[in-house]
């Protein structure tokens, strides 16, 4: 099955600076990568995803980017503020069938 | 729009008691249906999925089930709970035939 490997576990970063958070997939057969953000205590939150035929979506601040020859990708997420801090997630897969990251926890120091 | 919803928030049962959580969807027909476990400090494992009324998809053998008795109602079940089964569980919806989850809210599972 998939294998999806994240990093790092933890980030800390100042306001206003860029955060970076990148995942790892083993099956080639995955072709949809989403990312979710979860703030303590509730459901994960979609806040970008990205398919295989695309090689990077941006949304405003955050953006990610897919490198399907090496299996990576990962998410940016710039000019960061405090209400970005939360717990985020990447996940690979095709239809019905996601496998997760293990998060990263982000902190934005004021 | 449409919401999910699931039932109750947080639950405390002692081992070997039996459960039932609840998932409900509003403002979508037919939509494929989810159960995940999230273990703390941990990523989300894939339960099971379910495609249609009673149609389910075991992705983890354990002591629990799933059933669909409604188009928009998704029941996770144990008949024996285990201290293991202790975790934070959710329910997603995505439409019938596309890529996007959406999850609910949680069920925070404390088995003691």
């Amino acid at each position: 099955g998939e294998n999806v490997e994240q990093h790092p576990s933890t980030l800390s970063v100042q306001e206003g600076d860029s955060a970076v958070i990148k995942c790892t997939y083993s099956d080639s057969a995955s072709n949809y990568f989403p990312w979710y953000k979860q703030e303590l205590g509730k459901g994960p939150q979609l806040i970008i995803d990205i398919r295989s035929n695309v090689g990077e979506k941006k949304d405003q601040r955050i953006a990610v980017t897919l490198n399907k020859t090496a299996k990576h990708f990962s998410l940016h997420i710039t000019e960061t503020q405090p209400e970005d801090s939360a717990v985020y997630f990447c996940a690979a897969g095709t239809r019905n069938q996601f496998y997760f990251g293990t998060g990263t926890s982000l902190t934005v120091i004021p | 729009s449409q919401t999910i919803h699931q039932w109750p928030a947080t639950l405390v049962q002692p081992v070997g008691s039996p459960l039932s959580l609840e998932c409900t969807v509003e403002g979508t027909s037919n939509p494929n249906l989810y159960w995940y476990r999230q273990a703390a400090g941990r990523g989300l494992q894939l339960l099971f999925y379910s495609v249609g009324i009673g149609q389910i998809s075991s992705e983890v053998p354990q002591n629990l089930s799933a059933s669909r008795p409604q188009d928009r109602q998704f029941i996770l079940s144990s008949k024996k709970l285990l201290l293991s089964d202790s975790g934070f569980y959710l329910c997603a919806w995505s439409v019938g035939g596309t890529d996007t989850q959406y999850f609910g809210p949680g069920t925070r599972l404390t088995v003691l």
